[in-house]
């Protein structure tokens, strides 16, 4: 069974554009968070959409946003980017949006602004 | 709020000794309860859980962990490290979304 799969796996983007990530979860999962982790700030938490619906979501500015279509991909996009937002993107899937159900990882986007 | 503290930012063993880990949370109800492990340029592998029962749960790559209500621990051990355990591992709760710790990175000297 394929694993969680990101793409891509490396951006470099510049201060003010946008870009869009994009997450295949494991077939079957339909839960699926998305992760900001930096050396500093360890893993902060996104959101996490379930059945294309945002079920929970962190605390993020509004230049943040995700979506999830019928077939449980997720994509998530960040708008007028700083400089801050250099981090690895790690996207999670499981099964269920229940709490004992693991999240299963994908490699992540290693986003760089300049 | 749920979260969890892993003490130790940094963790350094000879290679054949024991590997421990430590984590707390803090919870006012029993959590569920995860450790991952993260390799360079990879995302997060879960090595073992704790949802209800057996309170020492036993995961992958020889790793297991031991839950203590009373102390509100949840510490990873192993009993003799390997070169191949060098890594960042993260305890996580699991309440109305998952908590993770800043992580522990292990290093093992040969």
């Amino acid at each position: 069974k394929a694993g969680v799969t990101q793409t891509p796996r490396y951006l470099i983007k510049t201060r003010g554009q946008q870009v869009t990530l994009s997450c295949s979860p494991i077939s079957g999962h339909r839960s699926v968070s998305w992760y900001q982790q930096t050396p500093g700030q360890g893993l902060q938490f996104l959101f996490e959409y379930f059945s294309e619906t945002q079920r929970n979501k962190g605390n993020f500015p509004g230049r943040f946003s995700g979506r999830q279509f019928s077939n449980s991909r997720s994509e998530m996009n960040v708008s007028t980017l700083e400089l801050g937002d250099s981090a690895l993107y790690l996207c999670a899937s499981s099964l269920v949006a229940d709490r004992d159900s693991p999240l299963h990882f994908g490699n992540g986007t290693r986003l760089t602004v300049t | 709020a749920q979260s969890v503290t892993q003490l130790g930012s940094h963790v350094s063993v000879s290679e054949g000794a024991l590997v421990l880990l430590r984590c707390n949370y803090s919870s006012s109800v029993p959590p569920y309860l995860f450790w991952y492990v993260q390799y360079p340029n990879q995302g997060l592998q879960l090595l073992l859980k704790y949802t209800t029962g057996a309170t020492l749960v036993k995961g992958i790559n020889g790793f297991e962990a031991e839950f203590k209500k009373s102390e509100t621990s949840f510490h990873l051990t192993k009993p003799s490290a390997h070169m191949s355990d060098a890594a960042e591992y993260f305890c996580a709760s699991a309440g109305n979304q998952f908590y993770f710790g800043t992580g522990t990175s292990l290093t093992v000297i040969p």
